[in-house]
């Protein structure tokens, strides 16, 4: 299997565009998220989702909204670029509570610069 | 909201050297992960440890789970050119769900 794939590797917008980053797993995990890493502060959770149809909010998630219409894709949509959100994101994914097979798989990463 | 602090922020060592970072958090956790990040790639994990006290080695990457939950180590041992990245820990409390939190990263430089 893949594991933990998104697209695209790169990406330039301009203030105010719009653009979704795509996000897929063939794992069947239950749990997926997009984390945002600048440098020298670790990655920080934007969204979660614990199954399709459910969607939460992490520790950073103005400016951006997700869905989860199926399991296997968990898709995250800037509506106004902004400068400030130029960053690293990284999507990931987990089983739920198995003990010893819940720890995260993260995606390559999507690098976006907004100008 | 709960934090990591990591330490050091960064290493530049010798080949052959053995090394050690750590991560302190003011909450409890009850699984910690360290994760190690190449250049233009993803964290890619290296050891889990989910019980307080326990020690897990991975070849020559050695891990603690502090017996007050609220700490662990990692050793690196006989470090090699290909070490160099970025090491995170990151914790997982159980009531966040899965929700991780991650430390700042100790970046490891090793001069052959």
């Amino acid at each position: 299997n893949a594991g933990v794939t998104q697209t695209p590797k790169f990406q330039v917008l301009k203030t105010g565009q719009s653009m979704t980053l795509q996000c897929a797993q063939d794992m069947n995990h239950e749990y997926m998220s997009w984390y945002r890493q600048d440098p020298g502060m670790g990655l920080r959770l934007i969204h979660y989702s614990v199954g399709a149809g459910i969607t939460d909010q992490g520790e950073v998630p103005n400016g951006y909204n997700v869905s989860r219409s199926t399991t296997e894709d968990f898709p995250l949509r800037l509506l106004s670029a902004a400068p400030s959100q130029t960053s690293v994101y990284f999507c990931a994914s987990s089983y739920i509570g198995l003990a010893g097979s819940d720890t995260q798989y993260f995606g390559p990463g999507t690098r976006l610069t907004v100008l | 909201g709960q934090q990591l602090n990591q330490s050091p922020q960064s290493m530049f060592i010798q080949e052959g050297e053995d090394v050690s970072m750590n991560c302190t958090s003011s909450s409890i956790f009850n699984t910690w992960l360290w994760y190690k990040q190449d250049p233009g790639e993803g964290p890619v994990l290296l050891i889990a440890l989910y019980k307080a006290g326990e020690l897990t080695s991975n070849g020559r990457l050695t891990a603690q789970f502090g017996t007050t939950r609220k700490d662990s180590f990692l050793n690196i041992s006989a470090s090699i050119p290909s070490d160099v990245g970025i090491y995170f820990c990151a914790g997982l409390s159980n009531n966040a769900g899965n929700m991780l939190t991650f430390g700042g990263g100790t970046r490891l430089m090793v001069k052959p």
